[in-house]
């Protein structure tokens, strides 16, 4: 069974500054089946990111996903106030589906 | 505009079954997956299976295997989840969400709270 490591489980960044979100596979994934979502408090996930590299409609441009194998990383380049908030990592493979533990984003 | 509107709040009793509904509107129904995804109170995101409505095939995840049954009625875009034998641990909240066939969900419906107390 794959399990996705997320980290930090805690980033403390302050707006205008890079974040850099990490997701680990236990066993090599396809990156096709990669995706990353944002969720705040009393809402249902956003979907962000799928097939690790492609922005979903509407999500802007400064987040970008990367990735291949068992290491993917999502980076915010420039952090908006409204972009604090937790975010898991979903992997899709052999009809299964499973998230990540979470990274929660936190202003410093 | 497309979304996913999800049967209200629900409280029941350990042993006891719930069934959570999720109304698909603004797009073809048979051209997506539907998943469901609960939230236990302060923890992550747990999948807890995948209906396809164009066959009915379904696919749960193991922990749940036996105690979920998901289903869809293809005359009104509903699908469908049912809980058995519930237990404390099942307090949650119940997402249904939608697939595109990319396998990540990109609509999602705005959740259902299951709460199991005696």
């Amino acid at each position: 069974e794959i399990v996705l490591t997320q980290s930090p489980g805690t980033l403390s960044l302050s707006p205008g500054e890079r974040a850099t979100l990490s997701c680990r596979a236990s066993q090599s994934v396809s990156s096709s089946y990669l995706a990353w979502y944002q969720q705040k408090r009393g809402q249902p996930p956003r979907l962000l990111i799928y097939g690790a590299s492609s922005r979903a409609t509407g999500i802007p441009d400064r987040f970008s996903g990367s990735g291949s194998g068992t290491d993917f990383t999502l980076i915010i380049s420039r952090l908006e106030p409204e972009d604090f908030a937790v975010y898991y990592c979903q992997q899709y493979g052999t009809s299964l589906y499973r998230f990540g533990q979470g990274t929660k984003l936190e202003i410093k | 505009q497309e979304q996913l509107v999800q049967s209200g709040s629900e409280v029941k009793k350990p042993g006891a079954s719930v069934k959570v509904s999720c109304k698909a509107s603004g797009s073809t129904f048979t051209n997506y997956f539907f998943h469901w995804v609960r939230q236990a109170p302060g923890q992550g995101l747990e999948w807890m299976g995948i209906i396809n409505p164009r066959g009915g095939n379904r696919t749960y995840a193991q922990k749940l295997q036996g105690r979920v049954t998901m289903t869809r009625d293809m005359s009104t875009s509903t699908v469908y989840m049912e809980l058995r034998s519930l237990r404390s641990e099942d307090t949650a909240v119940y997402y249904c969400a939608r697939d595109r066939v990319t396998h990540a969900f990109d609509v999602w419906g705005k959740g259902t709270t299951v709460t199991v107390s005696s």
